[in-house]
């Protein structure tokens, strides 16, 4: 079985501060992992995604993401916040094995409130 | 990435009631998944529809509750049934990514009372 956990169901951060935003998973098998960020009243878009090869991975607006096996960790980051970041962010965990049913687990959520 | 078409967006239905999610895609998929989202929740695989073949259920969801249906390769429905307050979620249909992942339609928020 797979879970996901995300440490901090909400987070503050001023605009222009780094945004980090932390996840770790367990899985049996290797795993593919993904960022997926929900604004309010919206469905859920892919930010970015590991699945194999560089363990650094670039997604949209500016986030990016790093796999760390030895850790089973798989944190997001952001340079810089902008005000258009609020919104809900949501990583998950498929088998690689299994990766053509693409069933996630989810985590929690966290919740992250930019400040001007 | 594809399109998803999701009907209704919202709805707010009685207790007792049934209420049929539709969901369409502008391409043709072998798995479509059903999730939902509860009140301040994560999100949770209801089942996967296969088209041709009976919708598998993940543990906690069974096909009473929840009648899915696969008639083609771009559209699924879902079906909440003998609806309680305790229904009250966002539904959300998905497909596939080529390389890994899934691709969400914008979801049902259903409101139960």
């Amino acid at each position: 079985a797979q879970s996901v956990t995300q440490l901090g169901s909400h987070v503050s951060v001023s605009e222009g501060a780094l945004v980090l935003l932390r996840c770790n998973y367990s899985s049996s098998v290797p795993p593919y992992l993904f960022w997926y960020v929900q604004y309010p009243n919206q469905g859920l878009q892919l930010l970015l995604k590991y699945t194999t090869g560089a363990t650094l991975v670039k997604g949209i607006n500016g986030f990016e993401a790093e796999f760390k096996k030895s850790e089973t960790s798989f944190h997001l980051t952001k340079p810089s916040a902008h005000m258009s970041d609020a919104a809900e962010y949501f990583c998950a965990v498929s088998d690689q094995i299994k990766a053509a049913g693409n069933k996630l687990t989810f985590g929690g959520g966290t919740r992250v409130l930019v400040k001007p | 990435s594809a399109v998803i078409s999701q009907k209704p967006s919202r709805d707010i239905c009685q207790r007792g009631t049934s209420l049929t999610i539709q969901c369409q895609v502008d391409s043709q998929v072998t798995m479509m998944f059903w999730y939902r989202q509860q009140p301040g929740q994560s999100l949770t695989l209801i089942a996967t529809a296969n088209q041709g073949s009976e919708a598998t259920y993940e543990s906690g969801f069974v096909i009473d509750k929840f009648p899915i249906s696969r008639p083609n390769l771009t559209f699924s429905t879902l079906t909440v049934s003998n609806m309680s307050p305790e229904d009250s979620s966002i539904y959300l249909c998905s497909v596939p990514l080529r390389g890994g992942g899934t691709f969400f339609g914008q979801g049902t928020r259903l409101t139960v009372v």
